[in-house]
């Protein structure tokens, strides 16, 4: 049968306005969730990360904010620059003592951010 | 320090064929988990090395192999190729590949094309 595609949000800024993104994770148990930035062609980038016994997180012109209560994590991308530009993913992991986490993270569906000069 | 490196970039094969890929995680690291990035699933993951030894897999065909060599690299095989595996493969490295804060660090992936 014919495939169905992932139909990503998308969020259209303009440069030097604030982005936030949003993503709901899927495990309560999960207790560290990263943000990647991809790029036509390349590998997702490391931006921030966050663990569950945090509620905010800064970095240089980002931040990440955890609400465990509705499963909901945020980006948020201070004075948004064309470079910004790019498909940004959520991703959570959880560690067990089991081991049947290990290296194992579970990717949100995508964000494409477009920022127009 | 250098980051993850894939080879190779891109690869055309046909169906039925069988395909290996290369992935050399950053220095240091000894966990490495292999992606599977599609326009209709997203990033799934795949199966993960730590030592040598797969520590974890995904929901994956048999088809779907891998391996890890005394220095940390690792490579990918698939077999049999379909249409449906035409995929970006990406490998991710990280220093223990478990706990909290053990962050992956993706190359650049591999863009397989199945004809």
């Amino acid at each position: 049968g014919e495939s169905v595609g992932l139909h990503l949000p998308t969020l259209s800024v303009q440069e030097g306005d604030n982005s936030i993104i949003n993503c709901a994770y899927s495990n309560s148990a999960s207790d560290y969730f990263i943000w990647y930035k991809q790029e036509s062609g390349k590998g997702p980038q490391f931006i921030i990360d966050i663990r569950s016994n945090m509620d905010k997180r800064q970095g240089q012109r980002v931040t990440v904010l955890l609400n465990k209560t509705v499963k909901h994590l945020s980006l948020q991308i201070a004075a948004t620059q064309p470079g910004d530009s790019a498909v940004y993913f959520c991703a959570e992991n959880y560690y067990n003592a089991g081991g049947t986490s290990y290296g194992k993270l579970t990717f949100g569906q995508g964000t494409i951010l477009t920022v127009h000069p | 320090k250098a980051g993850v490196t894939q080879t190779p970039r891109y690869l055309i094969k046909t169906r039925g064929q069988q395909v290996t890929l290369s992935c050399s995680p950053i220095s240091g690291h000894r966990s490495v988990s292999w992606y599977q990035q599609t326009p209709g699933q997203g990033l799934q993951f795949l199966f993960e090395y730590f030592s040598e030894t797969q520590r974890n897999k995904g929901n994956f065909p048999g088809r779907f192999s891998g391996r890890q060599f005394s220095n940390s690299r690792s490579e990918m095989n698939v077999s049999t190729l379909e249409l449906g595996d035409s995929a970006l493969y990406l490998c991710a490295s990280s220093p223990s590949g478990g706990g909290v804060g053990d962050t992956q660090y993706f190359g650049p992936g591999t863009r397989l094309t199945v004809l």
